[in-house]
C-alpha cells in the first residue's frame, strides 16, 4: 500500500522525444524527490523540492527537468535523452520537520527505456 | 560524505533459515537508518527504521539494532519465507544535515523451498 502513485509504469521513448513522467503523494507531506535506479548501481538522488522550492540538485544533465507545482505533484520532463538514461526512475516523498525530515515514502517507479 | 555499505549478494537460503544482511555506515551527525525492500517489479517499500543510538526497528518478522558503536544496522530474521525473495537496501538519512537518503547498493535474497 502507497500513497505516493506514478505515471506511466513504464515508458520507451526515442533519443529525440519529448515525455514527461508523473508523481503524486496523498500523505499530506512537503518535500518530494526524484531518485534513479540503475542496473548494478545504488540509488541515485536527482532532485529534491521542499515546500515546492528546489533544495538539491545532484548535478543532473540539463536533459533531465523537474518541475513541482504545488506539494502533492512533481513532474520530471524528459528530452533528448540518451540510451544510458534507462532505468527505473522513483519518486518518494517526506515531511520536512524542524528536527530533519521524516521518512520517505516511494512510488512504484517508472521503468523507462530510451531507444 | 555519508556512505552506506551493504553485504554483497545475492544470498540464497532454504525457508525458514536464519537470515543476517550486514550493513554498516558512515555519517556525520546524528542519522535516522532505514531499511528498504524492493520486491520484482516494484518499487521500494519501507520495512523497518531507527531514529537514535540502540533503538530497535522491527516489521513482519524482521528486525535491526542501531549499534553506533560498530556502526551498523544488520537485518535479521529467524525464519525466512519464499515470499521474502527481493532486494533489501539499506540507507541512512540526515547525515550531515543532507534531507535525501543515502543508500547502499542492496542485497539480493532468494529464498528456496
Amino acid at each position: 500500500e502507497t500513497g505516493v502513485t506514478q505515471t506511466p509504469r513504464h515508458l520507451v521513448m526515442g533519443m529525440t522525444n519529448k515525455k514527461s513522467l508523473k508523481c503524486e503523494q496523498h500523505l499530506g507531506h512537503n518535500a518530494m524527490y526524484w531518485y534513479k535506479q540503475s542496473a548494478k548501481k545504488p540509488l541515485e538522488l536527482m532532485f529534491v523540492y521542499s515546500l515546492e522550492e528546489r533544495v538539491e540538485n545532484n548535478s543532473v544533465p540539463s536533459r533531465f527537468s523537474p518541475e513541482c507545482p504545488n506539494s502533492s505533484h512533481l513532474f520530471l520532463h524528459l528530452h533528448t535523452l540518451q540510451p544510458e538514461d534507462s532505468a527505473l526512475y522513483l519518486c518518494a516523498s517526506s515531511q520536512d520537520q524542524a528536527g530533519g525530515p521524516d521518512t520517505q515514502y516511494f512510488g512504484p517507479g517508472t521503468r523507462l527505456t530510451v531507444l | 560524505g555519508d556512505s552506506v555499505t551493504q553485504m554483497e549478494g545475492p544470498v540464497t537460503l532454504s525457508e525458514e533459515a536464519f537470515l543476517t544482511i550486514n550493513c554498516t555506515y558512515t555519517a556525520t551527525g546524528y542519522p535516522s537508518l532505514f531499511w528498504y525492500v524492493q520486491y520484482p517489479g516494484e518499487g521500494l517499500q519501507l520495512l523497518l527504521k531507527a531514529t537514535k543510538a540502540d533503538d530497535k526497528g522491527s516489521n513482519k518478522g524482521f528486525e535491526a539494532t542501531y549499534r553506533k558503536e560498530t556502526t551498523s544496522f544488520h537485518l535479521e530474521k529467524g525464519s525466512v519465507q519464499v515470499s521474502d525473495s527481493a532486494v533489501y537496501f539499506c540507507a541512512l538519512s540526515g547525515g550531515a544535515g543532507r534531507r535525501a537518503l543515502t543508500f547502499g547498493s542492496g542485497t539480493r535474497l532468494q529464498v528456496q523451498p
